[in-house]
Parts: structure tokens; sequence; C-alpha cells
């Protein structure tokens, strides 16, 4: 079946400007996770969704990130005012529920540089 | 959040099985572990998670010491294609949404 996508797969943008990153995960799927892998480290969380709300965004770097999953199904990562420091990779994962045994599956990821 | 200490690198000859050592000398009773790999510019891939038990499937095996302080994950029969950043993680409590927190991992090298 299919798995986690993620769009675009590459983002180059300027600094100061506004990013869009989508994730649609596994059908089926009610949570939702977004983690950030800048280059050498492993990645970090940010957030993550029970259905459509946002239970834990603890890991948002600042107000600048904001995060959506108005369905329940397609989450949406918002960035505005981008700047350099945000470059790195934008990684989504969808699991069955948030059972500590339900395994979370990653999508490729969102490439985001920020000139 | 419990932390887990890997070394940063290791080589593995093709066809040798990889042993990869973890320490997560602070892990609570009800905290899991679990493996992933990231090979390079894909994201990370899931490989298998214990809790107290030894664990085997297609990909690997997980062993954790009885005292759960210490897991050694193995690929029996080590590819080309197993060379890859690998994570051992302990995944919080349910209560905490389970995300993952991954630390730096060990690059494993399959070499011919």
């Amino acid at each position: 079946g299919a798995g986690v996508s993620q769009t675009p797969s590459n983002k180059v943008t300027e600094k100061g400007k506004y990013v869009e990153l989508r994730c649609d995960p596994i059908s089926g799927h009610t949570a939702l996770y977004w983690y950030r892998q800048s280059l050498g480290q492993g990645p970090e969380f940010l957030i993550y969704f029970q259905g459509t709300g946002a239970a834990d965004d603890s890991g948002l770097p600042n107000d600048r990130f904001f995060a959506v999953r108005p369905e329940g199904s397609v989450s949406t990562l918002k960035i505005q005012r981008t700047e350099r420091g945000d470059s790195a990779v934008y990684l989504c994962a969808s699991s069955l529920t948030l059972a500590r045994t339900d395994t979370q599956y990653f999508g490729p990821g969102t490439r985001l540089t920020v000139l | 959040d419990a932390k887990t200490t890997q070394p940063p690198s290791m080589d593995c000859a093709e066809g040798r099985a990889a042993n990869l050592p973890c320490n997560h000398s602070t892990i609570s009773g009800n905290e899991y572990v679990y493996w992933y790999r990231q090979i390079h510019s894909q994201g990370p891939q899931y490989i298998i998670h214990g809790l107290k038990n030894n664990e085997t499937n297609e990909m690997a095996s997980l062993i954790i010491t009885e005292d759960r302080k210490s897991s050694t994950l193995i690929l029996p029969h080590a590819t080309l294609r197993d060379t890859a950043v690998y994570y051992c993680i302990v995944r919080v409590a349910y209560n905490q949404g389970g995300k993952l927190i991954f630390g730096q991992g060990t690059e494993l090298s399959v070499k011919p």
C-alpha cells in the first residue's frame, strides 16, 4: 500500500518568504508527527496530532512555525518569515494510534533551503 | 526522557553479522526500545522494537539485557545496502504521545 508522502520533495525559498510543506499520511492512521533534521543530526520532534488536534506542539521552535490537520488526514506545516536557520529536511511520520507499540512510518522528507 | 548512547561509527564486512550496541541505563519499566535506520537522503525506516524479551523479524534481531540497561541490534548477514545510520530510541510513555527522541545514531559502513 501507499506509504507516507510529502510534497514538495525540495523547496528553495528566499529569506522572509512564507512556505507550506504538505504531508499525506498512511490511510487510516490517526496519529501524525512532524520532525526536523539538520545536517549531520538525528531528527528532532516538532509537533504531533491525534486526529485534527495538535496534542503536543512543544517542539516548534517559535511562533513562526504552525501546523494544521483540518480533516484529520493531510497535514500542512507552515513557516512564516523564513530564516536561513530554518534550512533542514522536514520529515513527517504517521502511526495507527499514539500507542507506544504502534510503529511510526516516515515519509521521504521535504528538503527546505532558505537563501 | 530516557537517553541512549551509541558508538558514532562502526564497520562491518559484507556477509558478516553486524552487532550494534546501545546503552539506555535510565530506561523506565514501561518504555520500549526501538531501532530505526536512515539510508542517505531517505526518511528513517523502522527495524524492530522490544520491551524485555528478545525479538526477531525478517530484518534483524534485538537482544535486550535482563536489566534492560542495554541492547544490541543484530543484522545477521550484512549487505552493502545495510550501510546507514542506525538509531536506538527509547520511546516515551503513551501519555506523552509516543514521540521519538533521536540521538546521533551509529553510522554503519558495510564494506566488500
